[in-house]
């Protein structure tokens, strides 16, 4: 079956420095992987998602993801955060068999 | 569109008691999936269903049910309510396992 990691439960950054959210994924073949945000009291939003084709993908909100095979990863960066990206990350991912499982999520803090 | 709704958005239960969740999607999609999300956990999978008719178990099923009779509904009933059913439960729903899911906006459970 398969399985996602994010190994940081909370992350802090000032505003306007780069990010990088980790993801590790465990699954014999090509996973199809996600990732979503979860503002305060809100319900989840698609950011990104990748299943085949350029493993580098690009999103909504300047955020973009790399899917790396050797690494069983797919990490989300954005290259300068803004005070409204404070919230929670989530990555998911989806192996064939019609369930899509999530990780604990990474809460992201931004210092002014 | 109304996307996904969800009722009730808060409800209070007593240990024993019984209820079910509503959840209904106009957007014709063929998958949907019941998600509870507690602090530092995540999100996880309870039941799924890729079409009328068809349901299926997820990660944490114990003490719940579903059904599936249209499109548009998945109801999730709890029989028996315990104290470890106190969450948020989100539904969400999709056209294909490789597509967006879009979440409704969640119900908080409590029980007391």
């Amino acid at each position: 079956a398969q399985s996602v990691t994010q190994p940081d439960i909370h992350i802090t950054v000032s505003e306007g420095a780069s990010l990088e959210l980790r993801c590790n994924y465990s699954y014999g073949a090509t996973p199809y992987l996600f990732w979503y945000v979860q503002s305060p009291g809100q319900g989840l939003q698609l950011l990104l998602k990748y299943f085949s084709g350029d493993t580098l993908v690009q999103g909504i909100k300047g955020f973009e993801a790399e899917f790396k095979r050797s690494q069983s990863s797919f990490n989300l960066r954005k290259p300068s955060v803004h005070w409204s990206d404070a919230a929670e990350y989530f990555c998911a991912v989806g192996a064939g068999d019609d369930k899509i499982i999530f990780g604990k999520g990474t809460r992201l803090h931004i210092l002014p | 569109n109304a996307g996904v709704t969800q009722t009730p958005k808060f409800r209070i239960l007593k240990i024993g008691q019984s209820m079910t969740l509503q959840c209904t999607q106009d957007m014709n999609h063929n998958y949907m999936y019941w998600y509870r999300q507690d602090p530092g956990m995540g999100l996880k999978l309870i039941y799924y269903s890729v079409g009328a008719g068809i349901t299926d178990k997820g990660e944490v099923p114990n003490g719940y049910n579903v059904s599936r009779s249209t499109t548009e509904d998945f109801p999730l009933r709890l029989e028996l309510a315990a104290p470890s059913q106190t969450s948020v439960y989100f539904c969400a729903s999709s056209p294909e396992v490789t597509d967006t899911q879009y979440f409704g906006p969640g119900t908080r459970l409590t029980v007391l």
